[in-house]
């Protein structure tokens, strides 16, 4: 059972660039959460998504940042007109539906983002 | 306002050696406690949770940890540590009703010496 997959890894981008990262939820999974980590500090939640709906985006940058979690395919999160302020490293987590164990968020292995 | 708090951001320790691992939390009910490892350019791997029941809840890879609920507190222990377990540690809560994000603290970096 695959875990987490995202993509790209790594991801380089110069200032005013788009930026878009993937994410696949683990198998039956159907919550996904995005996180970003900037250097030496903790994860800070951005958004929380089931498919085809935002349910919390409190975390989430008011301008250049969007996330989407279509019926088909993965979750993106995209970041427009990329600052160096944006580097960090992007985390995915997804959980099973509401009554399985929803509570406990499983990790991807991040994209780590770095603005020219 | 929920917050979590580790309060040493590096901790040496001896392969062998015993290992405790401080959390305190701020949040007005009993959350949802757990600790994640990340090793250097990877992701966050889950090692423990506690959700309700006993206090002391056991992980993978010999690691467990305690709630205590009069000192906000969910500390990680090992007895003995391996060179295997340096990396950073983190603790995350997550709340009970409401918001379905983790709370993270700004994590413990263990390093093991020979």
């Amino acid at each position: 059972n695959a875990g987490v997959m995202q993509n790209p890894r790594h991801l380089v981008r110069r200032r005013g660039q788009e930026a878009r990262l993937r994410c696949s939820p683990m198998k039956g999974h159907s919550h996904v959460y995005w996180y970003r980590q900037l250097p030496e500090e903790g994860l800070k939640f951005m958004v929380y998504l089931q498919k085809e709906n935002i349910i919390d985006e409190s975390g989430m940058p008011k301008e250049r940042f969007s996330a989407e979690f279509p019926k088909e395919g993965p979750s993106i999160l995209r970041i427009q007109q990329v600052v160096r302020g944006d580097s960090a490293a992007y985390f995915c987590a997804s959980s099973p539906p509401v009554g399985a164990g929803t509570d406990t968020q499983y990790f991807g292995p991040g994209t780590r983002l770095t603005v020219l | 306002a929920q917050s979590v708090t580790q309060p040493d951001i590096h901790i040496t320790v001896s392969e062998g050696a015993s290992l405790e691992l401080r959390c305190n939390y701020s949040y007005g009910a009993t959350p949802y406690l757990f600790w994640y490892v990340q090793s250097p350019g990877q992701g966050l791997q889950l090692l423990l949770k506690y959700f309700s029941g006993d206090t002391l809840v056991q992980g993978i890879k010999g690691f467990e940890a305690e709630f205590k609920r009069s000192q906000s507190s969910f500390n990680l222990r090992k007895p003995s540590v391996h060179w295997s377990d340096a990396a950073e540690y983190f603790c995350a809560v997550g709340l009970q009703t409401g918001a379905n994000n983790l709370f993270f603290g700004t994590g413990t970096r263990l390093t093991v010496i020979p």
